[in-house]
């Protein structure tokens, strides 16, 4: 079971790039790399997935090294609404339970000030 | 993109009363869907699979017989929080992910914020 090490907390200001690195060194190689997000009472909302390189969506991007040990969530010109925790998973996606698919750390806790 | 419902997403209740959670994937099927409880300041901490067709598995230290997990259909799983005491106050969030789609995300739904009086 592939788990993950993240910043307890992050402070950033608006308008800033953030990015959020977390560790997992037993990563296993059906394991993508999953990032979520969650504001205080609600469900976690998904932000990218990953496998291996680099990955880029309207809202993030995913940096993935070759060795798959770590990865590096960024997001470009946050603002106070992106404060928030933010989740790394690793996980197989075929799997789901104890089979080792997405078991949540704690998180990063990101805030934003003006 | 992929949506799961949750209801309600608020309840009150006194000691001893059950409480059914609906999870529903709205736009997609899913075998498996997931039952999570995050308390106050802390992570998701994963209760149990539910499996369409089959037993729910449960992770180490839950109660199968106080969460009842029924996953009937490929769009709805429910928990029931049987007896529910004042300690089983919680946040309770389900997941689903699609039917066969290697490499696809699980989706969550909005939560349940359960009090017990």
């Amino acid at each position: 079971l592939a788990k993950t090490t993240q910043p307890i907390s992050m402070d950033s200001y608006e308008g800033q790039e953030v990015n959020i690195t977390c560790s997992h060194n037993n990563i296993a190689t059906n394991d993508y790399i999953t990032w979520y997000q969650q504001f205080p009472s609600q469900g976690p909302r998904f932000i990218i997935q990953g496998y291996k390189t680099k990955v880029t969506n309207e809202v993030a991007s995913l940096f993935i090294p070759a060795d798959r040990k770590s990865s590096t969530l960024s997001l470009p010109r946050v603002s106070l609404s992106d404060t928030a925790v933010y989740y790394c998973l690793v996980g197989d996606a075929n799997y789901g339970g104890s089979q080792g698919n997405l078991i949540f750390g704690k998180g990063t806790k990101l805030s934003v000030k003006p | 993109g992929a949506v799961v419902s949750q209801h309600p997403s608020w309840v009150i209740c006194k000691s001893g009363t059950s409480v059914k959670i609906e999870c529903r994937s709205l736009d997609f099927q899913a075998t498996t869907m997931f039952w999570y409880r995050q308390f106050p300041k802390q992570s998701l901490m994963l209760m149990a699979t539910s499996n369409e067709g089959s037993k729910a598995t449960y992770e180490q230290g839950v109660e199968k017989d106080k969460f009842l997990i029924n996953h009937a259909s490929l769009t709805l799983s429910t928990l029931t929080v049987t007896s529910a005491h004042p300690e089983d106050s919680s946040f309770y969030i389900c997941s689903a992910r699609e039917v066969s789609r290697e490499g696809k995300p699980q989706h969550f739904g909005d939560g349940t914020r359960l009090s017990i009086l």
